[in-house]
């Protein structure tokens, strides 16, 4: 199946922990992105990469560590988790710039506790 | 802070009824996108609306894009219980990023 399949799906841990979660497209889309879901359901954009170069880098805190080994696979780092980090995280990819759209992975739910 | 405020928040309807879903925003964007999304999967794209005063249809769903490329509307016509989920609007900015609305929940009760 051509997707954007991230893992794990649900992710529970303790505050403190480092945790990562992985995404890959098999596409051959050039720019990948990591999105988070707060509970309103409103999406907000994280990071973007370009054919592994860092192009977009929002306000994110620097516990949150972005990695792009290939083109097919972003994954996010998590350094010392809190319990605001508490959302869903979507991995999504686009050919190009995504003016015409994007193609979004179904979403890693972490819980902090 | 670019902003895309999207209308209503919450619509629950009955089988049958039209409805429209608003986006409006103060920026010019190249690209509005409309996506869908269902409990426990990521937003899927609709449609891409590119030019202004673009419309696209897609089957009972009609996708309009302002002339001024600043907003968007979705009406849907004799909506259905398969229509519910969340309507997500998003507009892809001159810098390149690609900016969501706060999403419609609509509710189709049978």
């Amino acid at each position: 199946d051509t997707a954007v399949s991230q893992t794990p799906k649900y992710l529970v841990t303790q505050m403190g922990n480092d945790k990562s979660i992985k995404c890959e497209q098999n596409l051959g889309h050039d720019t990948m992105y990591w999105y988070k879901q707060d509970s309103k359901k409103f999406l907000k954009i994280m990071f973007s990469y370009n054919n592994k170069e860092l192009i977009i880098n929002e306000t994110v805190p620097n516990r949150f560590s972005p990695k792009s080994p290939d083109k097919a696979h972003l994954n996010l780092h998590i350094n010392s988790l809190e319990l605001g980090d508490s959302a869903v995280y979507f991995c999504a990819s686009s050919h190009l710039s995504g003016v015409y759209g994007y193609t979004f992975g179904s979403g890693t739910r972490l819980t902090v506790v | 802070t670019q902003l895309l405020e999207q209308s209503p928040q919450f619509l629950s309807i009955q089988e049958g009824e039209n409805l429209t879903v608003y986006c409006n925003s103060s920026s010019v964007f190249s690209s509005l996108q409309w996506y869908r999304q269902e409990p426990g999967e990521g937003p899927v794209l609709l449609v891409t609306v590119v030019t202004g005063g673009e419309v696209k249809k897609l089957k009972r769903l009609t996708f309009q894009f302002g002339d001024a490329r600043k907003d968007s509307s979705l009406h849907i016509t004799a909506a259905q219980p398969g229509d519910t989920g969340l309507y997500l609007c998003a507009g892809y900015n001159q810098g390149g990023k690609l900016i969501f609305g706060q999403g419609t929940e609509l509710s189709v009760k049978p």
